[in-house]
């Protein structure tokens, strides 16, 4: 069973600054997709970013990139020119392909609490 | 364009009662997913419905089930409410046969059991 670690529970950043969140996961699976969410007070999951492991090129929205090392099994958002709207749990989640005929769940990390401070 | 919308968005039960929760999913979708995520921690899969059947299923036991309508729309049920199923009720709806199938998330239920 594949699984999905996020070995910060809380970090912070400074308005305007960049910080960048660490996400670590576990398959024998060779095609898959990772995810990051971002839940606001809201409690709305947002989707910020998907990556396709087939794809080495990293995956860009805006301020958000991702480090993709599939080798390591590796998967960082990156959050430049932070605002305080980004302030908000966020959630690194890994799903098989599709087309492996595999499993469609996504399987989610405990989450990183993500604060900016004025 | 409408996006994944749950109801009700709070409730509040008692134990062994039972409890029916509501998912319309994003115009265009037809696959209906259902995850549950107690206080601080990450969303845990329930189970998913395409084509009105359950497709897949967590690690959940049969007091959680569902149904999914011929519009996509879905429910999900549980019997018998424990203290411990108190958590927000997250659903997601994806469109089944694209290699991305991204899931898109409804600002959920939170449920109470006292």
């Amino acid at each position: 069973a594949q699984t999905v670690t996020q070995s910060q529970p809380e970090m912070s950043v400074q308005e305007a600054e960049t910080v960048t969140l660490s996400c670590t996961y576990d398959t024998s699976e060779s095609d898959y997709y990772l995810f990051w969410y971002k839940q606001p007070p809201s409690r709305q999951m947002i989707l910020v970013i998907r990556q396709e492991a087939y794809k080495q090129q990293n995956a860009t929205e805006n301020r958000f990139s991702v480090n993709f090392q599939k080798a390591a099994k590796s998967f960082s958002l990156k959050i430049s020119d932070s605002q305080l709207g980004d302030a908000a749990m966020y959630f690194c989640a890994y799903r098989s392909s599709a087309t492996q005929g595999g499993s469609e769940k996504l399987v989610f990390g405990k989450g990183t609490k993500l604060t900016v401070n004025p | 364009d409408a996006g994944v919308t749950q109801s009700p968005t709070h409730l509040i039960k008692t134990r062994g009662q039972q409890v029916t929760l509501r998912c319309s999913p994003k115009s265009g979708h037809d696959t209906v997913s259902w995850y549950q995520q107690a206080l601080g921690q990450g969303p845990q899969f329930i189970f998913q419905y395409y084509e009105e059947e359950e497709r897949q299923r967590g690690n959940f036991p049969d007091r959680f089930s569902g149904h999914q309508f011929p519009n996509y729309s879905s429910e999900l049920n549980v019997n018998a409410l424990l203290l411990g199923d108190s958590a927000l009720y997250l659903c997601a709806s994806s469109e089944t046969g694209l290699a991305e199938e991204t899931q898109y998330f409804g600002p959920g239920t939170r449920l109470l059991v006292l």
